[in-house]
Protein backbone atom coordinates (compact mmCIF):
# COMPACT_ATOMS: atom_id res chain seq x y z
CA UNK A 1 0.00 0.00 0.00
CA UNK A 2 1.30 3.50 -0.74
CA UNK A 3 2.26 5.67 2.32
CA UNK A 4 2.08 9.07 2.62
CA UNK A 5 3.31 10.36 6.01
CA UNK A 6 3.29 14.09 7.09
CA UNK A 7 5.78 14.67 10.28
CA UNK A 8 3.05 16.29 12.64
CA UNK A 9 -0.31 15.69 13.16
CA UNK A 10 -1.21 19.07 14.99
CA UNK A 11 1.37 21.89 15.31
CA UNK A 12 1.24 25.53 17.12
CA UNK A 13 2.99 28.06 16.04
CA UNK A 14 3.45 31.76 16.20
CA UNK A 15 2.64 34.45 14.33
CA UNK A 16 5.88 35.66 12.20
CA UNK A 17 7.40 31.90 12.77
CA UNK A 18 8.98 30.05 9.65
CA UNK A 19 7.05 26.78 9.67
CA UNK A 20 7.96 23.83 7.71
CA UNK A 21 5.84 20.91 7.29
CA UNK A 22 7.01 17.68 5.90
CA UNK A 23 5.55 15.02 3.27
CA UNK A 24 7.44 12.12 2.89
CA UNK A 25 6.26 9.18 0.16
CA UNK A 26 7.58 5.20 0.07
CA UNK A 27 5.88 4.54 -3.26
CA UNK A 28 8.56 6.51 -5.90
CA UNK A 29 5.40 8.97 -7.13
CA UNK A 30 6.75 11.38 -9.17
CA UNK A 31 3.83 13.75 -8.74
CA UNK A 32 2.98 15.40 -5.12
CA UNK A 33 0.62 18.12 -4.22
CA UNK A 34 0.00 20.17 -1.02
CA UNK A 35 -3.78 21.60 -0.44
CA UNK A 36 -5.57 23.09 2.63
CA UNK A 37 -9.15 22.57 4.02
CA UNK A 38 -11.24 24.92 5.42
CA UNK A 39 -14.65 24.23 6.57
CA UNK A 40 -16.73 24.89 3.25
CA UNK A 41 -14.06 25.44 1.39
CA UNK A 42 -13.58 21.81 0.70
CA UNK A 43 -9.51 21.28 -0.46
CA UNK A 44 -7.36 23.88 -2.61
CA UNK A 45 -4.22 23.51 -4.15
CA UNK A 46 -1.51 24.99 -2.77
CA UNK A 47 0.88 23.96 -5.09
CA UNK A 48 2.44 21.21 -6.58
CA UNK A 49 5.69 18.94 -7.92
CA UNK A 50 6.10 16.69 -10.79
CA UNK A 51 9.61 16.01 -10.43
CA UNK A 52 12.54 16.74 -8.19
CA UNK A 53 13.42 20.59 -7.62
CA UNK A 54 10.34 21.21 -10.47
CA UNK A 55 6.57 23.17 -8.63
CA UNK A 56 4.08 24.78 -9.53
CA UNK A 57 1.56 27.20 -7.85
CA UNK A 58 -1.73 25.86 -7.26
CA UNK A 59 -4.59 28.08 -6.64
CA UNK A 60 -3.62 29.71 -3.13
CA UNK A 61 -0.22 29.91 -3.23
CA UNK A 62 0.42 33.14 -1.60
CA UNK A 63 2.23 33.21 2.21
CA UNK A 64 3.85 29.16 0.64
CA UNK A 65 6.57 28.08 -0.70
CA UNK A 66 7.41 24.69 -1.47
CA UNK A 67 10.43 22.16 -1.75
CA UNK A 68 11.18 19.45 -3.66
CA UNK A 69 15.14 18.63 -2.99
CA UNK A 70 14.31 14.21 -3.51
CA UNK A 71 11.62 12.54 -4.81
CA UNK A 72 10.15 11.38 -1.63
CA UNK A 73 10.01 14.22 0.28
CA UNK A 74 8.02 17.49 -0.71
CA UNK A 75 8.01 20.30 1.70
CA UNK A 76 5.15 23.07 2.27
CA UNK A 77 6.70 26.45 4.01
CA UNK A 78 5.36 29.18 5.60
CA UNK A 79 7.51 32.26 5.15
CA UNK A 80 6.17 34.43 8.01
CA UNK A 81 3.13 32.61 9.00
CA UNK A 82 -0.16 34.88 9.90
CA UNK A 83 -2.98 33.45 11.73
CA UNK A 84 -5.12 33.30 8.70
CA UNK A 85 -3.06 30.07 7.65
CA UNK A 86 -4.43 28.65 10.27
CA UNK A 87 -5.60 25.46 8.56
CA UNK A 88 -5.80 21.42 8.06
CA UNK A 89 -2.99 20.79 5.32
CA UNK A 90 -3.10 17.74 3.48
CA UNK A 91 0.02 15.83 1.52
CA UNK A 92 -0.66 13.98 -2.01
CA UNK A 93 1.36 12.18 -3.90
CA UNK A 94 0.44 10.08 -7.63
CA UNK A 95 2.28 8.31 -10.23
CA UNK A 96 2.35 8.90 -14.14
CA UNK A 97 -0.29 6.39 -15.46
CA UNK A 98 -0.74 5.10 -19.49
CA UNK A 99 -2.69 7.96 -19.68
CA UNK A 100 -2.82 11.33 -18.39
CA UNK A 101 -5.14 12.10 -14.76
CA UNK A 102 -5.29 8.56 -15.06
CA UNK A 103 -4.11 7.64 -11.21
CA UNK A 104 -5.76 8.82 -7.61
CA UNK A 105 -4.18 10.75 -5.30
CA UNK A 106 -2.61 9.14 -2.15
CA UNK A 107 -3.49 11.58 1.26
CA UNK A 108 -1.49 11.91 4.20
CA UNK A 109 -3.61 12.11 7.58
CA UNK A 110 -2.95 15.88 7.68
CA UNK A 111 -1.48 18.45 9.63
CA UNK A 112 -3.71 20.54 11.78
CA UNK A 113 -1.55 23.92 12.00
CA UNK A 114 -2.75 26.91 14.18
CA UNK A 115 -0.83 30.13 13.73
CA UNK A 116 -1.36 32.10 17.55
CA UNK B 1 -12.08 27.52 -15.75
CA UNK B 2 -13.41 23.78 -13.99
CA UNK B 3 -15.46 23.50 -10.77
CA UNK B 4 -17.27 20.96 -8.52
CA UNK B 5 -20.60 22.03 -6.89
CA UNK B 6 -22.07 19.33 -3.64
CA UNK B 7 -24.93 21.12 -2.88
CA UNK B 8 -25.99 19.28 0.07
CA UNK B 9 -23.35 20.56 3.14
CA UNK B 10 -24.85 18.03 5.71
CA UNK B 11 -27.01 15.10 5.47
CA UNK B 12 -28.32 13.10 8.37
CA UNK B 13 -30.21 9.30 7.83
CA UNK B 14 -30.99 6.66 10.88
CA UNK B 15 -28.87 3.75 9.81
CA UNK B 16 -29.96 1.30 7.00
CA UNK B 17 -31.66 4.06 5.13
CA UNK B 18 -30.18 4.43 1.23
CA UNK B 19 -28.31 7.93 1.19
CA UNK B 20 -27.44 9.93 -2.25
CA UNK B 21 -24.82 12.69 -2.41
CA UNK B 22 -25.24 15.06 -5.23
CA UNK B 23 -22.05 16.57 -7.55
CA UNK B 24 -22.15 18.18 -10.30
CA UNK B 25 -19.25 19.32 -12.41
CA UNK B 26 -18.12 22.12 -14.70
CA UNK B 27 -15.38 21.78 -17.14
CA UNK B 28 -14.53 22.57 -20.61
CA UNK B 29 -12.33 19.73 -21.28
CA UNK B 30 -13.35 16.53 -23.13
CA UNK B 31 -11.37 14.36 -21.16
CA UNK B 32 -11.30 14.66 -17.41
CA UNK B 33 -11.68 12.47 -14.21
CA UNK B 34 -13.75 12.34 -11.49
CA UNK B 35 -13.03 11.12 -8.26
CA UNK B 36 -15.48 10.43 -5.04
CA UNK B 37 -12.88 10.25 -1.89
CA UNK B 38 -14.18 9.85 2.00
CA UNK B 39 -12.71 11.65 5.05
CA UNK B 40 -13.67 10.00 7.69
CA UNK B 41 -13.06 11.85 11.44
CA UNK B 42 -8.92 10.45 11.44
CA UNK B 43 -8.76 13.18 8.95
CA UNK B 44 -6.98 10.84 5.95
CA UNK B 45 -8.11 10.73 2.54
CA UNK B 46 -10.08 7.71 1.19
CA UNK B 47 -9.80 7.29 -2.50
CA UNK B 48 -13.07 5.41 -3.53
CA UNK B 49 -13.91 5.63 -7.18
CA UNK B 50 -11.94 7.13 -10.24
CA UNK B 51 -14.05 7.37 -13.32
CA UNK B 52 -13.29 8.92 -16.88
CA UNK B 53 -15.51 11.13 -19.12
CA UNK B 54 -15.69 8.31 -21.96
CA UNK B 55 -17.05 5.61 -19.68
CA UNK B 56 -20.72 6.22 -18.37
CA UNK B 57 -21.19 3.22 -17.13
CA UNK B 58 -22.61 3.35 -13.49
CA UNK B 59 -20.50 1.24 -10.90
CA UNK B 60 -21.61 -0.81 -7.83
CA UNK B 61 -19.15 -2.11 -5.31
CA UNK B 62 -20.91 -3.80 -2.41
CA UNK B 63 -23.22 -0.93 -1.06
CA UNK B 64 -21.74 1.62 -2.77
CA UNK B 65 -22.72 2.77 -6.51
CA UNK B 66 -22.11 5.60 -8.66
CA UNK B 67 -24.36 7.12 -11.12
CA UNK B 68 -21.98 9.18 -13.95
CA UNK B 69 -24.47 11.44 -16.49
CA UNK B 70 -22.59 13.78 -18.90
CA UNK B 71 -25.99 14.96 -20.18
CA UNK B 72 -26.24 16.43 -16.68
CA UNK B 73 -23.44 16.97 -15.67
CA UNK B 74 -23.64 15.16 -12.52
CA UNK B 75 -21.47 12.25 -10.77
CA UNK B 76 -23.41 10.89 -8.11
CA UNK B 77 -22.97 8.64 -5.11
CA UNK B 78 -25.23 6.52 -3.43
CA UNK B 79 -24.85 4.55 -0.10
CA UNK B 80 -27.47 1.62 0.11
CA UNK B 81 -28.37 0.44 3.71
CA UNK B 82 -26.22 3.19 5.50
CA UNK B 83 -24.21 2.47 8.41
CA UNK B 84 -22.65 4.12 11.28
CA UNK B 85 -19.23 3.94 9.89
CA UNK B 86 -20.23 5.31 6.84
CA UNK B 87 -20.27 8.68 8.33
CA UNK B 88 -17.76 10.79 7.31
CA UNK B 89 -17.16 13.89 5.21
CA UNK B 90 -17.37 12.66 1.27
CA UNK B 91 -15.36 14.56 -1.70
CA UNK B 92 -16.42 14.70 -5.24
CA UNK B 93 -13.11 16.07 -7.39
CA UNK B 94 -12.42 16.68 -10.87
CA UNK B 95 -8.96 16.20 -12.90
CA UNK B 96 -7.95 18.19 -15.90
CA UNK B 97 -6.61 16.33 -18.59
CA UNK B 98 -3.02 16.85 -20.13
CA UNK B 99 -1.23 19.89 -17.18
CA UNK B 100 1.29 17.02 -15.54
CA UNK B 101 3.24 14.85 -17.87
CA UNK B 102 2.11 11.13 -17.48
CA UNK B 103 -0.51 11.42 -15.14
CA UNK B 104 -1.75 12.67 -11.64
CA UNK B 105 -3.31 16.10 -12.67
CA UNK B 106 -4.17 18.51 -9.83
CA UNK B 107 -7.86 17.83 -8.74
CA UNK B 108 -10.64 20.36 -8.04
CA UNK B 109 -12.82 19.64 -5.23
CA UNK B 110 -16.40 20.24 -4.07
CA UNK B 111 -16.70 21.60 -0.82
CA UNK B 112 -17.50 17.84 0.59
CA UNK B 113 -20.81 16.62 1.87
CA UNK B 114 -20.47 15.74 6.00
CA UNK B 115 -22.63 12.63 6.27
CA UNK B 116 -24.43 11.41 9.88
CA UNK B 117 -25.43 8.04 10.04
CA UNK B 118 -27.63 7.69 13.76
CA UNK B 119 -28.60 4.09 15.19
Amino acid sequence: DVKVTQSSRYLVKRTGEKVFLECVQDMDHENMFWYRQDPGLGLRLIYFSYDVKMKEKGDIPEGYSVSREKKERFSLILESASTNQTSMYLCASTSPGPRRGHQPQHFGDGTRLSIL
Amino acid sequence: AQKVTQAQTEISVVEKEDVTLDCVYETRDTTYYLFWYKQPPSGELVFLIRRNSFDEQNEISGRYSWNFQKSTSSFNFTITASQVVDSAVYFCALSEAGILTGGGNKLTFGTGTQLKVEL
